[in-house]
């Protein structure tokens, strides 16, 4: 089946230091992988994402490289903020030879960030 | 208004109760998602709709019941719940085509307080 592990939580930073969220995977077929994160009160918002192997998703200075050798999509980011303090989740989807979607997405456990001033 | 929105936001309910929660997306979407998170547990997908067709049901208790009554829209019927299901139901639609955006996108989510 497939599975996602999350780095343990919570995790907690001073601003700017550097920022690295574990994930790993185990699929079949030709996963997709997503980063989402949670901030209080709200639900998931979709942070990046990576199609294929070797791609790099980039956004609000978040990064993460599918690496299908090593199956993991690990989140980066070299200075974090106050405002990033929230909930992530590494998720994968799966397509099949065609592309297309079987429109369920796997979730890892969620690591909580915490990022002092 | 755009993206997806859940109405309402905040839920008390007894257990006797009957109540509706409803979800609308503006995405185009073609599929529409019901889940279920709760407090030091992981995300539990519930329902899954693919073109108003229910493909998905996960072992979920009757007395949780969705509908779908066009791509838009999505409601989960709730009646006779049990304390066990408080939690933060979030609704989430994606787009189901060959070489098109899949991931999903959610909404704000209602958090339901059964008492």
């Amino acid at each position: 089946g497939n599975s996602v592990t999350q780095m343990e939580g919570p995790v907690t930073l001073s601003e700017e230091a550097f920022l690295t969220i574990n994930c790993t995977y185990t699929a079949t077929g030709y996963p997709s992988l997503f980063w989402y994160v949670q901030y209080p009160g709200e639900g998931l918002q979709l942070l990046l994402k990576a199609t294929k192997a070797d791609d790099k998703g980039s956004n609000k200075g978040f990064e993460a490289t599918y690496r299908k050798e090593t199956t993991s999509f690990h989140l980066e980011k070299g200075s974090v903020q106050v405002s990033d303090s929230a909930v992530y989740f590494c998720a994968l989807s799966i397509r099949n030879a065609g592309g297309t979607s079987y429109g369920k997405l796997t979730f890892g456990q969620g690591t909580i960030l915490t990022v002092h001033p | 208004e755009t993206g997806v929105t859940q109405t309402p936001r905040h839920l008390v309910m007894g257990m006797t109760n009957k109540k509706s929660l409803k979800c609308e997306q503006h995405l185009g979407h073609n599929a529409m998602y019901w889940y279920k998170q709760s407090a030091k547990k992981p995300l539990e997908l519930m329902f899954v709709y693919n073109f108003k067709e229910q493909t998905e049901n996960n072992s979920v208790p009757s007395r949780f019941s969705p509908e779908c009554p066009n791509s838009s829209h999505l409601f989960l019927h709730l009646h006779t719940l049990q304390p066990e299901d408080s939690a933060l139901y979030l609704c989430a639609s994606s787009q189901l085509l060959a070489k098109s955006s899949y991931e999903q996108y959610f909404g704000p989510g209602t958090r339901l307080t059964v008492t």
